[in-house]
């Protein structure tokens, strides 16, 4: 299976501002997804991110508090923008390799707001 | 909107006993999917199921889907303080990668 790199893998940040989480796999793979894991709870999808053109969006999330980035088929960026404390999560990068019906997850990026 | 709910959500037992995780939907799915979570990590997959009324085993874990294609449990007989973790089922719409995980079940297995 692919391995995925996450960075940072945890974070303090200040309200207000924006941080930037990148992912990269060591082979390329077809899709590309991003979910977010809020305190005790499951996984939930914010979006799939598309090589070349504007990422996907589940309900509830948008670009601009989201924006991601998929210049190339190992490589993409979430951005948090303007963090507020309900933003504080794991946030995860997900692939699916080419002919695989698997998601393999990164390690998670785990974002503090205060 | 497809959701998966699980039961229990806790789950604290005592190394050696057996017990049984449910996951549940209104919808049908081609194929569910069983993962753990382990503290700092991402999930780990651990089973796909694809055919209703499917069972499979891996070692201490036997995975079933239901007939309808609606339902998965996951059965851990004697289990270990290593079993402890975040369980997760997940299914995703038919044509889609868009993968919806279900509520978790947390277990903690005491030594």
């Amino acid at each position: 299976s692919a391995v995925i790199s996450q960075k940072p893998s945890r974070d303090i940040c200040q309200r207000g501002t924006s941080l930037t989480i990148q992912c990269q796999v060591d082979s390329q793979v077809t899709m590309m997804f991003w979910y977010r894991q809020q305190p005790g709870q499951s996984l939930t999808l914010i979006a799939t991110a598309n090589q070349g053109s504007e990422a996907t969006y589940e309900s509830g999330f948008v670009i601009d508090k989201f924006p991601i980035s998929r210049p190339n088929l190992t490589f993409s960026t979430l951005t948090v923008s303007n963090m507020s404390p309900e933003d504080s999560s794991i946030y995860l990068c997900s692939v699916i390799r080419t002919g695989a019906n698997v998601l393999t997850f990164g390690a998670g990026s785990r974002l503090t707001v205060l | 909107t497809q959701l998966l709910e699980q039961s229990p959500q806790f789950l604290s037992i005592q190394e050696g006993e057996n017990l049984t995780v449910y996951c549940n939907s209104s919808s049908v799915f081609s194929s569910l999917q069983w993962y753990r979570q382990e503290p700092g990590e991402g999930p780990v997959l651990l089973v796909t199921v694809v055919t209703g009324g499917e069972v499979k085993k891996l070692k201490r874990l036997t995975f079933q889907f239901g007939d309808a294609r609606k339902d998965s449990s996951l059965h851990i007989t004697a289990a270990q303080p290593g079993d402890t973790g975040l369980y997760l089922c997940a299914g995703a719409p038919s044509g889609t990668y868009k993968y919806i995980f279900g509520t978790g079940t947390r277990l903690k297995v005491l030594a």
